[in-house]
Formats: structure tokens, sequence, C-alpha cells
């Protein structure tokens, strides 16, 4: 069964740095989504992505956060100046057509030092 | 406001003993309603959505508009059942929503031999 790919699986960085989270979503989905864990808390929806365009952003979604499919294949995810608060579980999830259900990936743990 | 509420942030049954796990939600519109699974190290997995109507491993849910709720069921627990459990809610894809989901805090689900 075709499955989302995210990588890397754990990414370390120090606060203030760039840092690029990848995704491979299933390669019929037509939609594109980021959510984040913060430990010990919900699952919350960051962006979907559409057409190659972002058609919808939650508020935690801010300038720091932009959303790129450079390629057929790849979905990223690029914080520019990481905080502290950026620590999370990052998932990325896809979906094909219509009302088909998401599918999520094994999720990406930042941490930020 | 859009919004899952799961109440119990942990259940401990014995195996071979019913299960319920509670879901409400609070959105306006018509919502698509979702179950998904985490078990141990694993991926975030759909387990249930309120318009399939069907039984994954044993569970139902079942949509009450009445009481804006979506619990989770299974009669006869079993120890390969313990995991994290999020019910879901969102905006219908026809309706123009682009699915993007909304989670409750999860459940533990805990079964014991």
């Amino acid at each position: 069964e075709p499955e989302v790919t995210q990588t890397p699986s754990h990414q370390v960085t120090q606060m203030g740095q760039e840092v690029i989270l990848r995704c491979v979503p299933i390669s019929n989905h037509l939609y594109f989504y980021w959510y984040r864990q913060i430990l010990g808390q919900k699952v919350e929806f960051l962006v979907s992505f559409y057409n190659n365009e972002i058609s919808e952003k939650s508020e935690i979604f801010d300038d720091q956060f932009s959303v790129e499919r450079p390629d057929g294949s790849n979905f990223t995810l690029k914080i520019r100046s990481t905080k502290l608060e950026d620590s999370a579980m990052y998932f990325c999830a896809s979906r094909g057509q219509g009302s088909q259900p998401q599918h999520f990936g094994d999720g990406t743990r930042l941490s930020i030092l | 406001a859009q919004r899952v509420t799961q109440p119990e942030k942990l259940l401990s049954v014995f195996k071979g003993a019913p299960v319920e796990l509670k879901c409400n939600y609070s959105y306006s519109g018509s919502p698509e309603l979702f179950w998904y699974v985490q078990y141990s190290r694993q991926r975030l997995q759909l387990l249930l959505r309120h318009i399939s109507r069907e039984s994954i491993k044993g569970f139902t849910a079942d949509l009450n508009k009445g009481e804006t709720s979506f619990h989770l069921k299974k009669p006869f627990a079993q120890e390969e059942d313990s995991a994290m459990y999020y019910c879901a809610l969102s905006g219908r894809p026809y309706g123009g929503s682009q699915g993007n989901l909304i989670f409750g805090k999860g459940t533990k689900l805990s079964v014991k031999p």
C-alpha cells in the first residue's frame, strides 16, 4: 500500500536556524497538509496546499513558515528562523480527490536547542 | 467555534470488556467525522469515518447530530487495541472545504490482560 514518507525522522537545530522538513505524498494525491503536535498537546492544522498554492492556513502558520512543492514529488515545510516553541512533531498528510480521507506520514520530530 | 472534545485522557479496561471512547464536536455546518488511531511508534491511521458506516477491527461509531457526538465503541476489547485514539472533523470537501482536520486531544486506551 502506498505511504506518505517524511524525512528526516528527527531533526535537531539551533534556535534561529532555518529548517526544512520534507515529505513525499502518495503519488496520485492532490491535496497536501502539514500538521504539528507539541508534546502532550493535540494535533494542530498548519496549512493545506492544492494546485500549487496554499489553500488554507491556521494562525500558527505565520511569516516564519512557508511551504513548497519544488518538483512533482516533494512537499516541503520551511521554518525560517526557528524558535524554542517550534519544537514538536510535524506530520505531513495527503489525500486524493473528492471525499477521500487523509493519509499521514510517520512525522518528523523537530527539536530546537 | 470549531472544536472536538475528547473528555478522557486515559481509558483503562480489561481484555474482553466493552469500550466506549467519547467524542463531542462543535461545528457550524455539516462536518465529516473521523477516528484516527496511533499505535505505539506508528503513524496516525484512519480507523473509521462516519460516511462509511462500517466496522473496522470490531469498532463502530455512530454520528449523533442531536448530541453532536461520535463515540467510538467496541463490545470486547483486545490487548492489541491499546493505542492513542483521536477523534477529528473536517468540513465536507464538496462543500468547498479543503478537508483540514480538527483533532481532539486524544484518548489513550490501555487494555489489560
